[in-house]
């Protein structure tokens, strides 16, 4: 199974908005509402940050918000912090039973 | 509040096996609501799933890896485990074990073991 593919890197300011995007297929992201998103800060192990497409956990932020259409999910930053600098990664189940990540977006906040 | 271990070696010779357990305290890998997953990154690299096993026993693999892995639970111990059979340099990488809903999400992370496979 291939990777879902994301932008290797997106910037933004602090108190601006990014958009990260995540496309797969049909097989995946496209077929389910089971994308997720997971924040990792070097060293450390990943963070769920958005679940079922746009589902945020207890304790995470409103400034992180997702969507989806098509075989396109996003993940969306408003409000950039310094403390948002991270990787950022998308999964999705798969038609296969599987589970499926992206390769990853690095954010930089200027 | 959920906390789960990696162990095992950190460090395996090529064409062996690498073997590594999960220690979940704090809830049950016999609970019917959750699977319990392994994850692995290469350095500098991305996640890739490995796969995942539900307390019934049943075990979802990763196509790409599925000839080589066994994962499997332990309910009276509450661990699960990894087995990485034929090891390359390509499998060197930190494995991190987790609780995942339904294969939806990964909700709990342990810290994560670097794997160095050695030549």
């Amino acid at each position: 199974q291939s990777a879902l593919t994301q932008p290797a890197s997106v910037s933004g300011s602090p108190g601006q908005s990014i958009t990260i995007s995540c496309s797969g297929t049909g097989s995946d992201v496209g077929g389910y509402n089971y994308v997720s998103w997971y924040q990792q800060h070097p060293g450390k192990a990943p963070k769920l940050m958005i679940y079922d497409v746009s589902n945020r956990p207890s304790g995470v932020s409103d400034r992180f918000s997702g969507s989806k259409s098509g075989n396109t999910a996003s993940l969306t930053i408003s409000g950039l912090q310094a403390e948002d600098e991270a990787d950022y990664y998308c999964s999705s189940y798969t038609s296969r039973r599987t589970v499926i990540f992206g390769g990853g977006t690095r954010l930089t906040v200027l | 509040q959920l906390q789960l271990q990696e162990s095992g070696p950190g460090l395996v010779k090529a064409s062996e096996t690498l073997s590594l357990t999960c220690t979940v305290s704090g809830g049950s890998i016999s609970s019917s609501s959750y699977f319990w997953v392994w994850i692995r990154q290469p350095p500098g690299k991305g996640l890739e799933w490995i796969g995942s096993v539900y307390y019934t026993g049943s075990t979802y693999y990763n196509p790409s890896l599925e000839s080589r892995v066994t994962i499997s639970g332990d309910s009276s111990k509450n661990q699960f485990s990894l087995k990485l059979s034929s090891v390359t340099a390509a499998d060197t990488a930190v494995y991190f074990c987790g609780r995942d809903t339904a294969m939806t999400r990964t909700d709990y992370w342990g810290q994560g073991t670097l794997v160095t496979v050695s030549s």
